[in-house]
């Protein structure tokens, strides 16, 4: 069974930084491109960011380019997004999920709040 | 960017009902084209990609169609459990969006 669960989020204040990860298992992980895509509360899902198997080819929404960086360790099957300089309307349920174009396993979410 | 306008809004149905939701592309996607459903407090789960193909456990009473720039999610006969939002998303190039998404409540 395909299992992805996301760890790290929390409270941090505008301009601050966190880590989100997510535990890949129940599948060949380096096989499959992996995504981040948000849901900012009471509201619609925005894809974040994607990686390539390999981790050579990343691709951002434009509203976090240069902010949030996607990245994974193969070996230890997880995923993860290291979100710098922070705002407020960064604030979202940020989910973990299979896949490059099509997203066909999520995982359950972790909340990230930005907030004063 | 593709943008992907959803319509209705809210879809207000019984059990048993039919339900029709629609999905259109600012430009042509080809039939790259998938739809979520998301049940509150949980994650969402794909129902079909390319448009439709559906995807691993889904019943056949959902179906997909369309190709270009407009799409529909049919549900032949709704069950309790089909009451949820709906979102569609593209894949025909990066950036890829979803859609606002589809209420659909029980009437």
């Amino acid at each position: 069974e395909v299992q992805l669960v996301e760890s790290g989020g929390g409270l941090v204040q505008p301009g601050g930084s966190l880590k989100i990860s997510c535990a890949a298992s129940g599948f060949t992980f380096s096989n499959f491109w992996m995504s981040w895509v948000r849901q900012a509360p009471g509201r619609g899902l925005e894809w974040v960011a994607t990686i390539k198997q390999d981790g050579s080819e990343q691709h951002y929404v434009d509203s976090v380019k240069g902010r949030l960086t996607i990245s994974r360790d193969n070996v230890k099957k997880s995923l993860h997004l290291q979100m710098d300089s922070l705002r407020a309307e960064d604030t979202a349920v940020y989910y973990c999920a299979r896949g490059g174009s099509m997203l066909d396993s999520w995982g359950q979410g972790t909340l990230v709040t930005v907030s004063s | 960017e593709i943008v992907l306008t959803q319509s209705p809004a809210t879809l207000s149905l019984s059990p048993g009902e039919r339900a029709t939701l629609s999905c259109r592309a600012s430009q042509s996607i080809s039939s790259y084209l998938a739809w979520y459903q998301q049940k509150p407090g949980q994650a969402p789960r794909l129902l079909f990609y390319d448009a439709s193909n559906r995807a691993t456990g889904i019943p056949a009473r959902f179906s997909g169609s369309g190709s270009g720039t407009d799409f529909t999610l049919t549900i032949f006969s709704l069950e309790p459990e089909d009451f949820a939002v709906y979102y569609c998303q593209h894949r025909s190039n990066w950036p890829y969006t979803f859609g606002q998404g589809t209420k659909l409540e029980i009437k």
